[in-house]
């Protein structure tokens, strides 16, 4: 069965630190990754996805970028934090987009930027 | 371009009574639909979807939901709650031949003992 992880699962960073969370997938090849934030325990916003190894679409601009070193490894980073990069940060992935198969989700890294 | 509106933040309902959870979607084309619940500090949990077929769908924890092609609805039902199913819940939509989904803004259920 497939299982995804996520780590760390908390993490407080000052502002102007450096950032890396990073999510894996086993038991499967190729998946679609996806990385979210959720602000305020509420709506989903999808910040970056990625088809194959080094193919990262973004869909936010913003102060963090993602990158897929390996098939299942998908990270996101950044170089210098703010305030507002805090949120619950979510993993996803999925087997392939033409199928109708589902999105499944990691349990999360909680970001506090103080 | 896809939406999810969940029109409910928050919705309370006493345990043993029949829950809806409501979902309508705009689309341009055939839509995958999803719920999905969250309790607190958790990834979402999936508990349902809608790809075609019967309109009527189960899925875990007791929970269904309806497709409604001419309300272009999804509402979450569930027959009696329990007070473990109080979480947030999230509607999501997603086209053929595409992997990214498009979420509601979620709405949290509480059910009262």
């Amino acid at each position: 069965s497939q299982t995804i992880h996520q780590w760390p699962a908390t993490l407080v960073q000052p502002v102007g630190s450096p950032l890396s969370l990073e999510c894996t997938v086993e038991g499967t090849s190729n998946p679609n990754l996806y990385w979210y934030r959720q602000a305020a325990g509420r709506g989903l916003q999808l910040l970056f996805y990625s088809v194959g190894i080094g193919q990262i679409s973004s869909e936010v601009p913003q102060n963090l970028s993602a990158s897929r070193p390996q098939d299942r490894q998908f990270i996101l980073s950044s170089k210098k934090l703010l305030l507002s990069d805090s949120g619950f940060y979510l993993c996803a992935w999925i087997k392939s987009a033409t199928s109708t198969d589902t999105q499944y989700f990691g349990p999360g890294t909680r970001l506090t930027v103080l | 371009a896809q939406s999810v509106a969940q029109p409910e933040d928050q919705v309370n309902v006493a345990e043993g009574n029949p829950l809806t959870v409501k979902c309508t979607y705009s689309v341009s084309g055939n839509p995958y639909l999803f719920w999905y619940v969250q309790y607190p500090n958790r990834g979402l949990q999936f508990l349902l979807k809608y790809i075609t077929g019967d309109n009527l769908v189960k899925g875990s924890y007791g929970f269904e939901a309806e497709f409604n092609k001419s309300q272009t609805s999804f509402h979450l039902k569930k027959p009696s709650a329990l007070v473990s199913d109080s979480a947030l819940y999230f509607c999501a939509v997603r086209l053929t031949g595409y992997s990214t989904l498009t979420f509601g803004k979620g709405t949290m259920l509480l059910v009262s003992p």
